[in-house]
């Protein structure tokens, strides 16, 4: 069973705006991770935070953690078409397997 | 490239044929992962390895699904007398013996089962 929730399920921005994609989770968890998924291929890490973190830059991404709300946002800045993809949240709670969301597609229109 | 491999990258079968799969890990990571994806949605867990022990299965792993990671290096997932709903992309993921650490995922090998 999936107990990650992305919202939105799907986004549609112009290229260079910002794109902002929650994710909710229900139980305690070690740390966060995000992937990007382009159609049909495996998915690409692309950043963990671990629960006594609070907020975590990588390049053009930033996502932010809040276990109190057991909630967490990725935002990717000025968006390129090469961003189009699947984005999914999976949290590791300590048993070593990662639970995923159902994923956020997004799409960067030119 | 010393990523996680994986083989073969698509598979067409009929009903009631085995089919096997391999995933080759990045070298020095002890853990090793199977997931299973459908269309339009997240990646489910099957099962995992720490070195050759196989330490945690899935409900979704029935008795027709079998994993092996025979000297900790490589993993086959065999899937007996396929159905049509295996049809679906199987994901490798390998990382270091830490909780903490990154899962690092192969390319899939996506089954279609007619």
């Amino acid at each position: 069973s999936q107990q990650g929730e992305e919202d939105p399920q799907a986004l549609s921005i112009q290229e260079g705006e910002n794109a902002t994609m929650n994710c909710s989770y229900k139980t305690s968890i070690n740390n966060l991770q995000w992937y990007r998924q382009n159609s049909g291929r495996g998915l690409v890490h692309l950043i963990l935070i671990r629960s006594n973190e609070r907020e975590k830059h990588s390049g053009r991404l930033r996502v932010t953690l809040d276990t109190s709300k057991k909630s967490s946002s990725l935002l990717i800045t000025a968006s390129r078409a090469a961003d189009t993809a699947s984005y999914f949240c999976a949290t590791n709670q300590g048993a070593q397997k990662l639970v995923f969301g159902q994923g956020t597609r997004l799409t960067i229109n030119p | 490239d010393t990523g996680v491999s994986q083989d073969p990258r698509h598979k067409i079968t009929k009903r009631g044929q085995n089919v096997t799969f391999r995933c080759d890990p990045i070298s020095e990571h002890n853990r090793l992962y199977w997931y299973r994806q459908t269309l339009g949605q997240g990646p489910e867990f099957l099962t995992y390895f720490q070195n050759e022990a196989q330490l945690e299965k899935s409900r979704l792993l029935s008795d027709r699904f079998s994993a092996e990671r025979p000297k900790g290096s490589f993993s086959t997932l065999e899937i007996q007398r396929t159905e049509q709903g295996d049809s679906a992309m199987y994901l490798c993921a390998s990382s270091f013996l830490d909780s903490q650490e990154t899962q690092y995922f192969g390319p899939g090998t996506r089954l279609l089962v007619l």
